[in-house]
């Protein structure tokens, strides 16, 4: 059974850091492509980033460029994402996503991130 | 960036009616086009890919159509379970855009 569970949300001040961790299970990790893509409270799904399976190409959404970091650990099979220099506007639940051929076909939990003073 | 519009925002709906779902994106995106469903402090669910294709384990009673820029969901007969908020999402252009969904609910 493929699994995705998020960890490392939390409150955080403007300005702080958070690293977020995904952990797969019940796939070979090290062939999929994965994505971030988060939901602000009562919002719509937001793509944020994304990794090539063997973590040689990024991207990222304009709105968070130069702040995150997306980056994994095919040996731990774990998907993570550096957040730094966090706004008001990053709150929201952060989600895992695996990347099947262009669209998501199994999602984590979630992890939510509130950013406030 | 290609822009995603879901109509319409609520779709108030009896239980075994019929419920179309429509989305509409700024330029073509070929037939590179899924549907999700998202209940209340859930995940998104994977129901539609490639425009018309079934995720698997998804009821025959989902089914989706369209290309280029015109798609619909089609729920055949809604269940109890099928009273959520769905979401279109292209993946033929960077960055992968959502809509902003469409809420069916119990009428």
């Amino acid at each position: 059974e493929v699994q995705l569970v998020e960890s490392g949300g939390g409150l955080v001040q403007p300005g702080g850091s958070l690293r977020l961790s995904c952990a797969a299970s019940g796939f070979t990790f090290s062939t999929y492509r994965m994505h971030w893509v988060r939901q602000a409270p009562g919002k719509g799904l937001v793509w944020v980033s994304r990794i090539n399976s063997d973590g040689s190409s990024t991207s990222y959404a304009d709105s968070v460029q130069g702040r995150f970091t997306i980056s994994r650990d095919n040996a731990k099979n774990t998907l993570y994402l550096q957040m730094n220099s966090l706004r008001a506007e990053d709150t929201a639940v952060y989600y895992c996503v695996r990347d099947r051929q262009g669209d998501f076909d199994y999602w984590g939990q979630g992890t939510l991130v509130t950013v406030s003073s | 960036e290609i822009v995603m519009t879901q109509s319409p925002a609520t779709l108030s709906v009896s239980p075994g009616e019929r419920a179309t779902l429509s989305c509409r994106a700024s330029q073509s995106v070929n037939s590179n086009l899924a549907w999700y469903q998202q209940k209340p402090g859930q995940a998104p669910r994977l129901l539609i890919y490639g425009a018309s294709t079934r995720a698997t384990g998804i009821p025959a009673r989902f089914s989706g159509s369209g290309s280029g820029t015109e798609f619909t969901l089609t729920i055949s007969s809604l269940q109890s379970e099928d009273f959520a908020v769905y979401y279109c999402q292209q993946y033929n252009n960077w960055p992968k855009t959502f809509g902003q969904g469409t809420k069916v609910e119990i009428k």
